[in-house]
């Protein structure tokens, strides 16, 4: 079964860091993107950043740019985003989702994992 | 970065209407836009991309659900609501820099 898992999620204090994690399992990792979106409460999707198959070409929103590091792990079939300098506005549910090519749409999403960014 | 830009961001309809929604971006996309569904509460649905069959895991219907557009204007079309076809709908273009989605447009029957 395609599937993406992850975790990492919870409470962190204003300025503080949190490693979120996407497991991957059921197909070939290294084909596909990896993509992290975030949905804060109540609002819509927001897309957070993205790393390519083999590891390659990381990127990021602007917002979270110079504080959010995208990076993989092909031995583990694991995708980490460690977020540093959390902000109240970072408090959202954080999918990760892969996508066959960097113009193809989102085909399969984890189920999220929430960040609460509060003191 | 390119924007996107989804209207209405909310519509009632009753089933069996036609239902349109548009998305706009604020340069060419040429027709690189995706859509997805999301149910309240729920992990959003890849739901077709603007080309139809062109990438795989598209989960619309072909029978009620069409994508069309190029460039800048982009219309997601439903034809014949159906009770299961409630919740919001998000574009997303996939063109060029960040992959950005629209705001959203939520359906309610």
């Amino acid at each position: 079964e395609v599937q993406l898992v992850e975790s990492g999620g919870g409470l962190v204090q204003p300025g503080g860091s949190r490693r979120l994690a996407c497991a991957a399992s059921g197909f070939t990792f290294t084909n596909y993107w990896i993509n992290w979106v975030r949905q804060a409460p109540g609002k819509g999707l927001v897309w957070v950043a993205r790393i390519r198959g083999d590891g390659g070409r990381p990127q990021y929103a602007d917002s979270v740019k110079g504080r959010f590091s995208i990076s993989r792990d092909t031995a583990d079939n694991t995708v980490v985003l460690q977020m540093n300098s959390l902000r109240a506005e970072d408090t959202a549910l954080y999918y990760c989702a892969r996508a066959y090519a960097d113009w193809h749409g989102l085909d399969v999403w984890g189920q999220g994992t929430t960040v609460t960014v509060s003191s | 970065d390119i924007q996107m830009s989804q209207s209405p961001s909310s519509l009632s309809a009753s089933i069996g209407d036609r239902v349109t929604i548009t998305c706009r971006a604020s340069q060419s996309v040429s027709r690189t836009v995706n859509w997805y569904q999301q149910k309240p509460g729920k992990v959003p649905k890849f739901l077709m991309y603007t080309v139809p069959k062109l990438q795989s895991g598209e989960s619309a219907d072909p029978s009620r659900f069409s994508a069309s557009g190029s460039e800048t204007d982009f219309t997601l079309t439903i034809n014949s609501l159906q009770p299961e076809d409630f919740g919001t709908y998000y574009c997303q273009q996939t063109y060029s820099g960040p992959p950005t989605f629209g705001g959203g447009t939520k359906v309610e029957i």
